[in-house]
């Protein structure tokens, strides 16, 4: 089955710093991953994506992702933090079902602490 | 524009009422889902819908219903609600193209209080 792990709760970053938020994955065949962004009280909103191509994707406000096949990893990176990005962030897999139809395997989310 | 959009945004309740979650999404995607986010904030997929059929249902208690009465609703019908129930559930949509699902987007929460 389709799985992944964000291995830190929170991160804490200070602004202007770049920032890290890990995530590792397995799968079986060739992974679709994502990166979602949950505000207090919001909603998830789509950050980016990896389907094939570049290993480095960019996404929303700056965001990028790296995919490394060898290490089993996508982590998001930003070169400059802001206090605004603190967030709840998620990683997801795409698991596929029967019928070609797809579903999303999330990670336990990492909080994000941007702090002045 | 909301792209998906869900009513209630809070319900409180009783154990043992029954309440519905609405979702409308004007993407013009085929495919929806519902989500349920626990008190650790841990996701978790209950329902999928593509063109108002059901394609998804992962184990869930039978007193969860959804109902898909055309491609842009997915209602949740929660019969006699448990303490347990009480989490922020979250719709989502995507466009099923080749058989493969692309991006999904998801709806503001609505957060489910039983008593």
């Amino acid at each position: 089955a389709q799985s992944v792990a964000q291995p830190e709760d929170q991160v804490n970053v200070a602004e202007g710093n770049p920032l890290t938020v890990k995530c590792t994955y397995s799968v079986s065949g060739n992974p679709y991953l994502f990166w979602y962004v949950q505000y207090p009280n919001r909603g998830l909103q789509f950050l980016l994506k990896y389907i094939t191509g570049d290993n480095l994707v960019k996404g929303s406000y700056g965001f990028e992702a790296e995919f490394n096949k060898s290490q089993t990893s996508f982590h998001l990176k930003k070169p400059s933090a802001l206090v605004s990005d603190s967030a709840l962030y998620f990683c997801a897999v795409r698991d596929g079902v029967s019928g070609g139809y797809n579903k999303l395997i999330f990670g336990a989310g990492t909080r994000l602490a941007v702090h002045p | 524009d909301t792209a998906v959009s869900q009513t209630p945004k809070y319900l409180v309740t009783q154990m043992g009422n029954d309440k519905s979650i609405k979702c409308e999404q004007n993407l013009g995607h085929d495919t929806m889902y519902w989500y349920k986010q626990d008190s650790k904030k841990f996701l978790k997929i209950m329902f999928s819908y593509n063109n108002k059929e059901l394609i998804i249902n992962e184990t869930v208690p039978n007193r969860f219903s959804p109902k898909s009465p055309d491609k842009a609703h997915l209602n949740l019908h929660i019969n006699s609600l448990e303490l347990g129930d009480s989490a922020v559930y979250f719709c989502a949509s995507s466009q099923t193209s080749g058989g493969r699902t692309d991006t999904q987007y998801f709806g503001p929460g609505t957060r489910l209080t039983v008593l």
